[in-house]
């Protein structure tokens, strides 16, 4: 049990473009979904927190305009990275916490390569 | 939220079983102490979550002593297939409010044939 899963798996695109990566938690709902960013070598930095129906927290230096959290449902959350440039390049892990109880279940991630 | 310090790495061989320590000082009463897996290019994988004593399921045991300043993560008989970062975390349960993970640098768990 506690699944999570995010789309896509990887994703290049050209600098100026956006990107949205998905979240699900398959198996459990979670009213609350976290976006880290791991670089190369590196451990991994919350970037926000989401709360089902509410807008999402930023961490400290993470720009809301740029990095986009949608969390319309207890299963979905969405990170869209907006005008992506080659510094965005990372990769974007999830991780979901069930509503009855709070370990967290981190997602594959999902590997960004802006051109 | 305690900070928790962990060796950068460790290095083991097949079959052998391997301890990890992590020491948290300033565990809070509600903090619970979780552990995690990490392999390249993938998601961290729970591992195990203890509060205090001894737990055991499956894939690893979890000792935690009375003053819960510190804890051990046993990885019995390791294989090749367990080189890993292991991460160790103590945070609070905290309901509706936010329970953020701050990941340190985790161990570096390298098992050789």
């Amino acid at each position: 049990g506690a699944v999570v899963s995010q789309h896509p798996s990887w994703v290049i695109c050209k600098s100026g473009t956006s990107v949205k990566i998905e979240c699900r938690s398959l198996d459990f709902q979670a009213t609350t979904m976290f976006w880290y960013r791991q670089f190369p070598k590196q451990s991994l930095m919350l970037m926000a927190t989401s709360n089902e129906g509410s807008k999402a927290t930023y961490e400290q230096g993470v720009e809301k305009d740029k990095f986009l959290i949608n969390h319309a449902s207890l299963t979905l959350s969405t990170l869209t990275v907006t005008s992506a440039h080659p510094e965005d390049s990372s990769f974007y892990i999830c991780s979901a916490r069930e509503t009855a109880g709070e370990t967290q279940y981190f997602g594959p991630g999902t590997r960004l390569l802006v051109l | 939220l305690a900070k928790t310090t962990q060796p950068i790495s460790m290095d083991s061989y097949e079959g052998q079983e391997v301890n990890i320590t992590c020491s948290h000082n300033n565990i809070a009463t509600n903090d619970y102490i979780t552990w995690y897996q990490q392999f390249p290019s993938q998601g961290p994988r729970f591992i195990i979550q203890g509060y205090k004593t001894k737990v055991t399921n499956e894939v690893a045991s979890l000792f935690i002593p009375a003053d819960r300043k510190s804890s051990t993560l046993s990885l019995p008989r390791v294989s090749l297939s367990d080189t890993a970062v292991y991460y160790c975390l103590a945070y609070a349960f905290t309901g509706g409010s936010q329970g953020n993970l701050i990941f340190g640098k985790g161990t570096k768990l390298s098992v050789k044939p």
